[in-house]
């Protein structure tokens, strides 16, 4: 079975501030993929990144970065200098098993940023 | 490009009633998914077509759920008859090719509320 935890509900800090999202995967399996998507207030599901189990390097990508660690199962993503447009339902979702069940989804961490 | 089409983007219904949401996924995609989205479940798989074909149903709550492929261009998910706990936003989702897990690409969503 496969479970991906994302414990911060809701998180709320002020423009320009760093955020952190946490994202924690649990998988038997040794080969797999962990996204991160975004669903802004608009309702529609916008994809960010894709990361395969093999491959631990982190990635930015502007003002976005993504820390994959194997050891702890954890895919942290991280906004810096935060802006008021981030704010967003974001979720974190595991793919393993030879994709046969789809996607599993966190419950997602609702961002706000304040003005 | 055109993206996933859903349609309608909202609905709202009677109990008992007969609803249908509609998905085009997009050209060239093999693979399609129906998730839900509730408050408290978060996301959920509901379904998923390879080449038209229904693959895995086991996320269908129950009878009254059903799904459709016709052609590799039209899905449709009916609700028949619908309750007031089928409230939820529908996703549809396509991809091309399963084993390089590639990205899902989500439609805005059905918006569904059952009175």
């Amino acid at each position: 079975a496969q479970k991906v935890t994302q414990a911060q509900t809701e998180i709320s800090v002020v423009e320009k501030e760093d955020v952190t999202l946490d994202c924690v995967y649990e998988t038997r399996d040794t080969t797999y993929y962990l996204f991160w998507y975004k669903q802004p207030p608009s309702g529609e599901l916008v994809f960010l990144i894709r990361r395969n189990s093999f491959d631990e390097q982190n990635e930015i990508s502007g003002r976005y970065s993504w820390n994959f660690q194997k050891s702890t199962s954890s895919f942290n993503f991280t906004i810096t200098a935060s802006q008021v447009v981030d704010s967003a339902v974001y979720f974190c979702a595991l793919e393993s098993g030879g994709g046969a069940d789809g996607l599993t989804f966190g419950k997602g961490t609702h961002l706000i940023i304040q003005p | 490009d055109a993206g996933v089409i859903q349609s309608p983007r909202h609905e709202v219904t009677e109990m008992g009633q007969e609803v249908t949401l509609r998905c085009k996924p997009i050209s060239g995609h093999d693979y399609l998914f129906w998730y839900r989205q509730t408050m408290m479940r978060g996301l959920e798989l509901l379904i998923y077509f390879n080449n038209n074909v229904p693959i895995d149903d086991s996320g269908m709550p129950e009878d009254r759920f059903s799904a459709k492929m016709p052609n590799a261009s039209f899905s449709t998910l009916k609700i028949q008859p619908s309750e007031p706990r089928d409230s939820a936003v529908y996703f549809c989702a396509s991809s091309k090719g399963r084993d390089v897990t590639g990205e899902l690409f989500f439609g805005e969503g059905s918006r569904l509320t059952v009175l």
